[in-house]
């Protein structure tokens, strides 16, 4: 059974860090990408940013391009998010997901998300 | 930047009813197109993938149609936990989009 499992949220001052992991088990975690989504209270979904399986490749939302930076351990099964120079902006709720392209498309393309973390909720405030 | 416009923004509907859910896209994205299902508390849940791909696990009342820009959800007959709010997501371009959502509500 896929588990996504997420840790590190809380409150945290404007400017300030927060590094949030997610323990995966379940299938061979090095052979796919993973990727953070995330949730403003009462808002709908944003992608922040995803890595491919190799770590070869990182992408980020314009929105924290710069503040945040995506990494991942495949000998722990673990995927992180380092996130700096928060803002009242980043409060939401954090989840991991794991990244799929189902075969189609390029190596380059983006992902779907096809299992969830239940998600850590980080807020921004002083 | 793609963007996603979901219509209507809520749906209300009995059980046992039809529902259908509309995702527009601002620019082609194939059929790299994505449906979620989320429940209050809850992470969101992929239904169909590559516009009309059933998930693992996924019942078949659920339906997905579409390519291009003009993408469809369909639940052909609506059960009590099918209410819930529904998002469109488009991985055929950086960054992988969401839309705004579809709120399904009960009637």
């Amino acid at each position: 059974e896929v588990q996504l499992l997420e840790s590190g949220g809380g409150l945290v001052q404007p400017g300030g860090s927060l590094r949030l992991p997610c323990a995966a088990s379940g299938f061979t975690f090095s052979t796919y990408a993973m990727g953070w989504v995330r949730q403003a209270p009462g808002k709908g979904l944003e992608w922040v940013t995803a890595i491919s399986g190799s770590t070869t490749n990182t992408y980020y939302a314009d929105s924290v391009k710069g503040r945040f930076t995506i990494s991942r351990d495949n000998s722990k099964n673990t995927v992180y998010v380092q996130m700096n120079s928060l803002r009242a902006e980043d409060t939401a709720v954090y989840f991991c997901a794991r990244g799929r392209r189902y075969g189609s498309g390029s190596h380059s393309d983006p992902y779907y998300f096809d299992y969830w973390g239940q998600g850590t909720l980080v807020t921004v405030s002083s | 930047e793609i963007v996603l416009t979901q219509s209507p923004a809520t749906l209300s509907l009995s059980p046992g009813e039809r529902a259908t859910l509309s995702c527009r896209a601002s620019q082609s994205v194939s059929s790299y197109l994505a449906w979620y299902q989320q429940k209050p508390g809850q992470a969101p849940r992929l239904l169909i993938y590559d516009a009309s791909n059933r998930a693992t696990g996924i019942p078949a009342r659920f339906s997905g149609s579409g390519s291009g820009t003009d993408f469809t959800l369909t639940i052909s007959s609506l059960e009590p936990e099918d209410f819930a709010v529904y998002y469109c997501q488009q991985r055929s371009n950086w960054p992988p989009a969401f839309g705004q959502g579809t709120r399904l509500e009960i009637k």
